[in-house]
This record gives structure tokens, C-alpha cells and sequence, in this order.
């Protein structure tokens, strides 16, 4: 069972197109996390909330703690923005999706 | 300078031999985790620790040892490498509870 689901699994964009990820997750959690995962494999941390949105540069995250449900959004998509993104979850412990590999094409 | 740092880098073994990956951190947390990566399962937790004397199994530790010798330090041992055990290894450490993780740069295992 998949504590963290995450949708799409590839997604391909053309440079400037607005993108959203998707992830729900069926636990209780305090937090959720976006990370990003370069093609050289380092993870970052891009987010962490628990409730509402927050807004770093292009990037934006939400959660509806109702619903279980969280989305990543990148405004103006660059081709530096192609990575794999991971949402995860913490609770007694992390759990994670299994990423959204995105490229963005110049 | 990196704030998790993890050696080797990379390693390629054969089945039977042991082997110990090691993760040092600077950030001065408590709680530190490995995590192996496979295509298409995500994270998997092996091991964690939320201080020098409490080490506690993650979903996948069969195989897998850990030995936490001091604060900064955490370290995961393969006793006896198996095809299997190849893949992405990462380390991470987080201050409290579970919030904001940072992830060393990961090791490459490959095991023949």
C-alpha cells in the first residue's frame, strides 16, 4: 500500500507553460514536503507546510488538509526546472511518493 | 561545505563482501535516517536514529546494520552484499520530530 501518491509519474512541458503536481496521501501527517531530486540524484527540500500555501519564487505549494491533498506549481517553467519532484509525508515517520520526473523543452 | 556529507561516493562489490557507508553531518541534528532509492519504489526507509542511543528499523532493514558513533555520525553496514542491495543510498538528518529533512548527495552501490 502507497501511503504517498503522486500524479503525473512524466511530465513534459514547453518552456514558459505553467505546470502542477499532484499528491495525496492517506495517513495522518504534520507535514508535508515537496523535494526536488536533480538529475545528479541530490535531493533538496523545496517545501515544507502544513496547512495553506507557500510561495518561493516560481514555485508554489498548497494543501487541503480535508481533502489529503497537495499540489506543486511552477509558474513560467524553465528548462532548468526539469528534476524529479517528491512529495512526502511525515508523520510517526516519512513516507514518499515515488516522484513526477518533469522536462521542460526550451 | 557540504552539511551532510556521505563516503564513498560510489562503489561497485561483489556478492558476500561487507560493506559500511558512511554519513557525517555539520547541522548539529539530532535524528538522522538512510534511505535507499530504487526506480520507481521512491525513498525507502532503512534505519533511523533519533539520538546517539536510540536506533529504531525502517520498513526495510533486512540486511542492513547501522552504528551511531557520536551525534555527527551514523553509519549503515551490508554484512553480506547481495545483487539486490544495488541501488541510491541517501542519508538525511532533520532537527526535530519529523520536519524539514536535508539529504547527504547519496552513494551509488552496485553490488555483482
Amino acid at each position: 500500500k502507497n501511503e504517498v501518491e503522486q500524479s503525473p509519474q512524466n511530465l513534459t512541458a514547453q518552456e514558459g507553460e505553467f505546470i502542477t503536481i499532484n499528491c495525496s496521501y492517506s495517513v495522518g501527517i504534520s507535514a508535508l514536503h515537496w523535494l526536488q531530486q536533480h538529475p545528479g540524484g541530490g535531493i533538496v527540500s523545496l517545501f515544507m507546510l502544513s496547512s495553506g500555501k507557500k510561495k518561493h519564487g516560481r514555485l508554489i505549494a498548497t494543501i487541503n488538509i480535508q481533502e489529503k491533498h497537495s499540489s506543486l506549481h511552477i509558474t513560467a517553467s524553465h528548462p532548468r526546472d526539469s528534476a524529479v519532484y517528491i512529495c512526502a509525508v511525515s508523520s510517526d515517520q516519512f513516507y514518499f511518493g515515488t516522484g513526477t520526473s518533469l522536462t521542460v523543452i526550451p | 561545505d557540504a552539511d551532510v556529507t556521505q563516503t564513498p561516493r560510489n562503489r561497485i562489490t561483489k556478492t558476500g563482501k561487507r560493506i559500511m557507508l558512511e554519513c557525517s553531518q555539520t547541522k548539529g541534528h539530532d535524528r538522522m535516517y538512510w534511505y535507499r532509492q530504487d526506480p520507481g519504489l521512491g525513498l525507502r526507509l532503512i534505519y533511523y536514529s533519533f539520538d546517539v542511543k536510540d536506533i529504531n528499523k525502517g520498513e526495510i532493514s533486512d540486511g542492513y546494520s547501522v552504528s551511531r558513533q557520536a551525534q555527527a555520525k551514523f553509519s549503515l553496514s551490508l554484512e553480506s552484499a547481495i545483487p539486490n542491495q544495488t541501488a541510491l543510498y541517501f542519508c538525511a538528518t532533520s532537527d526535530r520530530g519529523v520536519g524539514r529533512q536535508f539529504f547527504g548527495p547519496g552513494t551509488r552501490l552496485t553490488v555483482l
